[in-house]
């Protein structure tokens, strides 16, 4: 079993639509979550940091089940350049503050005008 | 306030061959990781630098791959006799604490 599971999809869905993505991860010692997106295999980038209180930046929402295990992001009044394969990221921290992240093979979205 | 650096951004090595790919990770930040990414696949975890020291390299490949991070200049990853199973982007990230932010990468392509 992976450690970080997401639905590959793609997700292809019209401008202005609301999407949602779901994860789930299998170390109950993870201690950050995070959304990242990527785009055409290149660098990550950071889109949210994930809360149990939930956060939400514009059109992103994020929330955490530390409960169950699983993380979701929604995108409101999707773009098309929300096009992309958002990474859905597990932090495990070692001996010091910080630690290495596991990543989750990735949902594509591919946004139609 | 400069991202993370990452150069070569692209490397061609014979089989055999030694790759070294260097990473400054942005400024006010002493944590570096090094991650690669196979065709295909996700993104896996390599190692886990501060300055001088190897935190974590439990996903380091037992030969031929080694890591630093000395207290002057930039992190290096070496690989030496490179095989074409080592064709992958490798990304480096920095934190200061728990967010990572990454580099563009550097691509290498065994040939």
């Amino acid at each position: 079993r992976k450690e970080v599971e997401q639905d590959p999809g793609p997700f292809n869905v019209p401008e202005g639509a609301t999407v949602a993505f779901n994860c789930t991860y299998s170390n109950s010692a993870s201690q950050s979550f995070f959304w990242y997106r990527q785009d055409c295999r290149k660098e990550p980038k950071l889109l949210m940091s994930v809360y149990s209180s939930g956060n939400e930046d514009g059109r992103f929402t994020a929330q955490l089940n530390r409960a169950s295990q699983y993380i979701s992001l929604l995108i409101r009044d999707s773009k098309l350049s929300d096009s992309a394969t958002y990474l859905c990221v597990v932090g495990v921290r070692g001996s010091s503050n910080t630690g290495k992240l596991i990543f989750g093979q990735g949902t594509t979205l591919q946004v139609k005008p | 306030n400069a991202g993370v650096m990452q150069n070569p951004r692209h490397l061609v090595r014979r089989r055999g061959q030694e790759a070294r790919l260097r990473c400054s990770p942005m400024k006010g930040h002493s944590h570096v990781y090094w991650y690669r990414q196979l065709p295909e696949e996700g993104l896996k975890f390599m190692v886990y630098l501060q300055k001088e020291n190897i935190i974590d390299e439990s996903g380091m490949p037992k030969e031929r791959f080694s890591a630093e991070f000395p207290k002057e200049g930039p992190s290096i990853l070496r690989i030496q006799q490179v095989v074409r199973g080592d064709s992958a982007a490798y990304f480096c990230a920095s934190s200061r604490w728990t967010e990572q932010y990454f580099g563009p990468g550097t691509r290498l392509t065994v040939t």
